[in-house]
């Protein structure tokens, strides 16, 4: 069975710090999808990245990195010199290839702190 | 709209009372997704459509709960007799490829719905 856990379910930081979210996962499928997604107070959720499960390779997006390691079924997200306007809630997910749903983790509710 | 719409934003449903929340996703996508989000939580899955197939409808809680897309773009969620357990955030995501969530999907700002 496919599972998603976000251990940390709430983190406060200082504006300007770096912070890592930890995501592991759990799936039986040797293809599958990770994605990671961030929701603003409005609601909507706003899609950040999706990675297959053959490419092990770490991802820069200006101020968002993401860490993906097969060997210990985790894909991380650090947001570097974290700003105000990055307060949000954080989902990890999963989609399995031979499923067309996709799972996701409880999330992990970002505050930045100015 | 550019973005997958929603409406109503927020509604409140005196219990045993019938809802339906309509979702107009992005134009021309092919697979639509119906998500239930409890207070606190991660969106739960419900349902998905493949233009007007509803491919899978694992997720509904229990037969209260119907979803439609009769024409391949425009979708309703309905539930029946409304109880108070039926309380939470309703989103819809669409997608442009077939092949379901294992592409990029949009999603919507949501309906909050509160059963009282």
């Amino acid at each position: 069975a496919q599972k998603v856990t976000q251990a940390q379910t709430e983190i406060s930081v200082v504006e300007k710090e770096d912070v890592t979210l930890d995501c592991v996962y759990e799936t039986r499928d040797t293809t599958y999808y990770l994605f990671w997604y961030k929701q603003p107070p409005s609601g909507e959720l706003v899609f950040l990245i999706r990675r297959n499960s053959f490419d092990e390779q770490n991802e820069i997006s200006g101020r968002y990195s993401w860490n993906f390691q097969k060997s210990t079924s985790s894909f991380n997200f650090t947001i570097t010199a974290s700003q105000v306007v990055d307060s949000a809630v954080y989902f990890c997910a999963l989609s399995e290839h031979s499923d067309d749903k996709i799972i996701f983790g409880k999330g992990t509710r970002l505050h930045i702190l100015p | 709209g550019a973005g997958v719409s929603q409406s109503p934003r927020y509604k409140v449903a005196k219990r045993g009372q019938d809802v339906a929340l309509r979702c107009d996703p992005i134009s021309g996508h092919v697979s639509l997704f119906w998500y239930q989000q409890a207070l606190g939580q991660g969106p739960e899955f419900l349902t998905y459509f493949q233009n007007e197939a509803q491919l899978d409808k694992s997720g509904l809680p229990s037969d209260r709960f119907f979803a439609e897309r009769p024409e391949g773009s425009v979708s309703t969620l309905k539930i029946q007799r409304t109880q108070q357990e039926d309380s939470a955030v309703y989103l819809c995501a669409s997608s442009a490829q077939d092949r379901g969530m294992n592409t990029e999907a949009f999603f919507g700002q949501g309906t909050r719905l509160t059963v009282v």
